[in-house]
């Protein structure tokens, strides 16, 4: 029954150590969404793709970049992450862009060390 | 820069009693509005949603309320429930022709507890 998958859900990388984050979906959805969610906050959009049209948000560091390989797997790369990486990310799924009901994944809670 | 923000980050309520969350925006460009319900450890569940054109919205015992005149969005949950307890988040999405929008603006969060 599960529609959006990440894996894995915890993941602990070292300071500096090249990590990728994985979702997939069986929705089908044209629109796939990494959001970063720190202890209480709100979750903050990263970027989104609209099929493999890439849309990076501005104040995204350079320092994240996503792949997304066909319309059922999209990644999060983080190149060198740091302690304030340390966050839970979440991949979610639409139809479309517009009025369209975002799907949450469980997330992946990273852990910098 | 423009943003999604709530009024209250905690909400106690009776069981049983109605609740209501409030949401304020002020990007008046938004076209879509949406409540998510978030628990410990997962993530953001669809809870109702609201397009600009509309005031008012109603679900299963929730009800969302949109003023543009104030941009104030609002979600009434009745008969509240233990299973109600959570983090409710607004969020906001602008949309463009074409069929394109820009991803969803999370509000601050609200955490609902829910007294026996």
């Amino acid at each position: 029954d599960a529609m959006v998958i990440q894996n894995p859900r915890y993941q602990v990388t070292q300071f500096g150590k090249p990590v990728t984050l994985s979702c997939s979906q069986t929705l089908n959805h044209n629109v796939m969404y990494w959001y970063q969610q720190k202890s209480s906050q709100a979750p903050k959009l990263l970027f989104h793709y609209y099929d493999k049209d890439f849309n990076n948000e501005a104040d995204t560091p350079d320092n994240f970049q996503s792949r997304r390989p066909n319309t059922s797997f999209c990644f999060l790369d983080i190149r060198s992450p740091g302690l304030g990486d340390a966050a839970m990310y979440l991949c979610a799924t639409s139809r479309q862009g517009q009025g369209s009901e975002q799907y949450f994944g469980p997330g992946t809670r990273l852990t910098v060390t | 820069g423009e943003s999604v923000g709530l009024h209250l980050p905690t909400l106690s309520v009776q069981e049983g009693d109605n609740s209501i969350i409030n949401c304020a925006y002020s990007n008046s460009a938004s076209d879509y509005f949406i409540w998510y319900k978030q628990e410990s450890g997962k993530g953001p569940q669809f809870i109702i949603d609201i397009r600009s054109n509309m005031d008012k919205r109603q679900g299963q015992r929730v009800t969302v309320l949109l003023n543009k005149t104030v941009k104030h969005l609002s979600l009434q949950i009745a008969a509240t429930q233990p299973g109600d307890s959570a983090v409710y988040f607004c969020a906001e999405q602008r949309e463009y022709s074409g069929g394109g929008a820009d991803g969803l603006t999370f509000g601050k969060g609200t955490h609902l507890i829910i007294q026996p």
